[in-house]
């Protein structure tokens, strides 16, 4: 059975400092795996996604995850953090095939960053 | 470009009326679904849908009715509402199952008195 860990509910940067929020999965397969972004009150839109190509990730805004299949991680980090980057983040695996497709989404990670 | 429009954005409901939450996407997806989020449980899938005409339960389907009869649109209704159904709930598309991300609706805030 696939599953989600991100590890912090809530992480603090300042400005101008490097981010790093961590996902571990668990899935019995070869999955996808998904970083999205929630700013408040609004949807979810997607940062990146890892689908069994390169195991380095781009996204949009500077952020950038690597799959890390021996350890079964896939955390979301960016070099600098900007005020606009305060948000939840959400870490997702998704199984490939059967009827479902179904996601699953870890709880979530508030970021705040500090002027 | 619409993407997937969720309405109404905001709703106030008395326990035990019933009420609908419209979704519809214009990019063709065949896979729907909808989720609720609650404070520290993330997102959880109520329903979702394949293709026009199936329907299948997600992790938390009590409550709730769907349908599927076009490709665009997905509604959610609540058959009687209860307070424990106050949450924010999203609809979501995607071209397929498997890699395929999903697009997320701006979400309808739903408070159950």
């Amino acid at each position: 059975a696939q599953s989600v860990t991100q590890l912090d509910s809530h992480v603090s940067v300042s400005e101008g400092t490097p981010v790093l929020l961590r996902c571990n999965y668990s899935s019995s397969y070869s999955p996808s795996l998904f970083w999205y972004v929630q700013h408040p009150n609004k949807g979810l839109q997607l940062l990146l996604k890892y689908t069994s190509a390169a195991t380095l990730v781009k996204g949009i805004n500077g952020f950038e995850a690597e799959f890390k299949k021996s350890e079964t991680s896939f955390h979301l980090t960016k070099p600098s953090a900007h005020m606009s980057d305060a948000a939840e983040y959400f870490c997702v695996v998704r199984e490939p095939g059967g009827s479902q497709g179904n996601l699953i989404f870890g709880k979530g990670t508030k970021l705040s960053v500090k002027p | 470009n619409a993407g997937v429009t969720q309405t109404p954005k905001f709703q106030v409901l008395k326990t035990g009326q019933s009420m609908t939450l419209q979704c519809a996407q214009d990019m063709n997806h065949e896979y729907m679904s909808w989720y609720r989020q609650d404070p520290g449980m993330g997102l959880r899938l109520i329903h979702y849908s394949v293709g026009a005409g199936i329907t299948d339960q997600g992790e938390v389907p009590n409550g709730y009715n769907v349908s599927r009869s076009t490709t665009e649109d997905f509604p959610l209704r609540l058959l009687s509402a209860a307070p424990s159904q106050t949450s924010v709930y999203f609809c979501a598309s995607s071209v397929g199952v498997g890699g395929s991300p999903l697009h997320f609706g701006n979400g309808t805030r739903l408070t159950v008195t």
